[in-house]
């Protein structure tokens, strides 16, 4: 088992739908999850963070973050063509010897049709 | 969070020869991060640094090939050594107060 996975897609999503990107971790420690957006040739940036089970909200972005279940997912509203990229999820883990390091889920691409 | 600087950018290399990357962070930070990134595929961790001691090196990375320096709080460098074109990538660094990234070095050997 992966520890952290993803659908590698591609996620086709109609200009204007919901495109809803997930991830599993396999380590129960893990206290931050990321999500990044890259494009074909560049580097990841980095588009949500979140470390409490729930929801977070920015812009058309929300993350969603279940522990027990050891999931999370971004959904995006109003997808745009511009949201057509490579959406990466990673998790770091708890503090140890390994403090800090982020490990990557494979990328699901996303692409938006207008 | 802080701005992540790596130099160069991308650079085309003879196998064989050897290049070394530079990441500077524009604030103190404890840990710093080296990723790689083949055409294609995820990010996977390469070592980590800590100031004033040896590079940590995950798995598969060994410190010949990829020598590490960590001089001071705000600075490091990745060295790709005895350059072969499987080692063409995208390089990127990290640090770990924030979870963001440079814009990378895109090496490409030929």
């Amino acid at each position: 088992q992966k520890e952290v996975e993803q659908n590698s897609g591609p996620l086709s999503v109609p200009e204007g739908a919901i495109a809803s990107l997930n991830c599993t971790y396999s380590d129960r420690g893990s206290q931050s999850f990321f999500w990044y957006r890259q494009y074909s040739g560049k580097s990841p940036e980095l588009i949500m963070s979140i470390y409490s089970n729930g929801d977070k909200e920015d812009g058309r972005f929300t993350a969603q973050l279940n522990k027990a279940s050891q999931y999370v997912s971004l959904l995006i509203r109003d997808s745009q063509p511009s949201d057509s990229a490579t959406y990466l999820c990673a998790v770091r883990r708890k503090r140890s010897s390994n403090t800090g390091k982020l490990i990557f889920g494979q990328g699901t691409t996303l692409q938006v049709k207008p | 969070s802080a701005v992540i600087s790596q130099k160069p950018s991308r650079d085309i290399c003879q196998r064989g020869t050897s290049l070394t990357i530079q990441c500077q962070v524009d604030s103190q930070v404890t840990m710093m991060f080296w990723y790689r990134q083949q055409p294609g595929q995820s990010l996977t961790l390469i070592a980590t640094a800590n100031q004033g001691s040896e590079a940590t090196y995950e798995s598969g990375f060994v410190i010949d090939k990829f020598p590490i320096s960590r001089p001071n709080l705000t600075f490091s460098t990745l060295t790709v050594s005895n350059m072969s074109p499987e080692d063409s990538s995208i390089y990127l660094c990290s640090v770990e107060e924030w979870a963001d990234f440079g814009q990378g070095t895109r090496l490409t050997v030929v």
